[in-house]
């Protein structure tokens, strides 16, 4: 049971340069997030997917581009990385428990992805 | 925009010794949720809160939220080292999608054995 699996897990990069971070949950969750989180700032929306093929920004989606074609799958792409974009990425799926309340969209994070733009 | 308030920002405690970390909002929250940290790790959820004056225990840590679900807090009794690690508190501030959250800026902690 892998639950929600990032890849890679550190990247380094150029200025300028594309980049796509790979998020991938076994859950069937029919939503999935990315986060960015620096120091400072916490933790920040970038963007959000409520299922398949339905995407919406979050707080700071500027510089990022997100699809989702497949439930189980929702890469960020960086289309021309900036220094400023230099931050630990976090991904998360959120389903619905509703055993105990049907409320409860409790959010599972993937380890996370270390990006660092030169 | 509602903003998360949590204090302390940092804590250092002994090991065995009580403590307590608070998340405030301006705003009515539906849904609290905390989470922990570990330093270079992705967040692992603890608990849910939804109701005002509701409270959870897990283990050594109880979480309770205000009555207005302004406020809540997470304590922990007789710390060990294993607690130490960074605590978020997430909230949704909408009634009719909270699947949205907005987060505390953290609080670090460290247990001393």
């Amino acid at each position: 049971d892998a639950g929600i699996t990032q890849s890679p897990r550190y990247k380094i990069t150029e200025t300028g340069r594309q980049v796509t971070l790979m998020c991938h949950q076994t859950w069937s969750h029919s939503y999935m997030f990315w986060y960015r989180q620096d120091l400072g700032h916490g933790l920040r929306l970038i963007y959000y997917s409520a299922a398949a093929d339905i995407t919406d920004k979050g707080e700071v989606p500027d510089g990022y581009v997100v699809s989702r074609s497949k439930t189980e799958n929702f890469p960020l792409t960086l289309e021309s990385a900036t220094r400023s974009q230099t931050s630990v990425y976090f991904c998360a799926s959120s389903g619905s428990r509703a055993r105990e309340s049907p409320l409860s969209y409790e959010q599972y994070f993937g380890p996370g992805t270390r990006l660092t733009v030169t | 925009s509602q903003e998360l308030e949590q204090s302390p920002q940092s804590l250092i405690v002994q090991e065995g010794k009580n403590l307590t970390i608070n998340c405030t909002s301006s705003k009515t929250l539906y849904g609290l949720y905390w989470y922990k940290q570990k330093y270079g790790e992705g967040l692992i959820f603890l608990m849910m809160l939804q109701k005002g004056g509701e409270e959870k225990s897990h283990e050594k840590i109880t979480a309770k939220l205000d009555e207005k679900k302004q406020q809540s807090s997470l304590h922990i009794t007789a710390s060990q080292p294993s607690h130490a690690g960074i605590y978020l508190c997430g909230a949704g501030g909408n009634a009719g999608n909270n699947r949205k959250l907005i987060w505390g800026l953290g609080t670090s902690l460290a247990v001393n054995p």
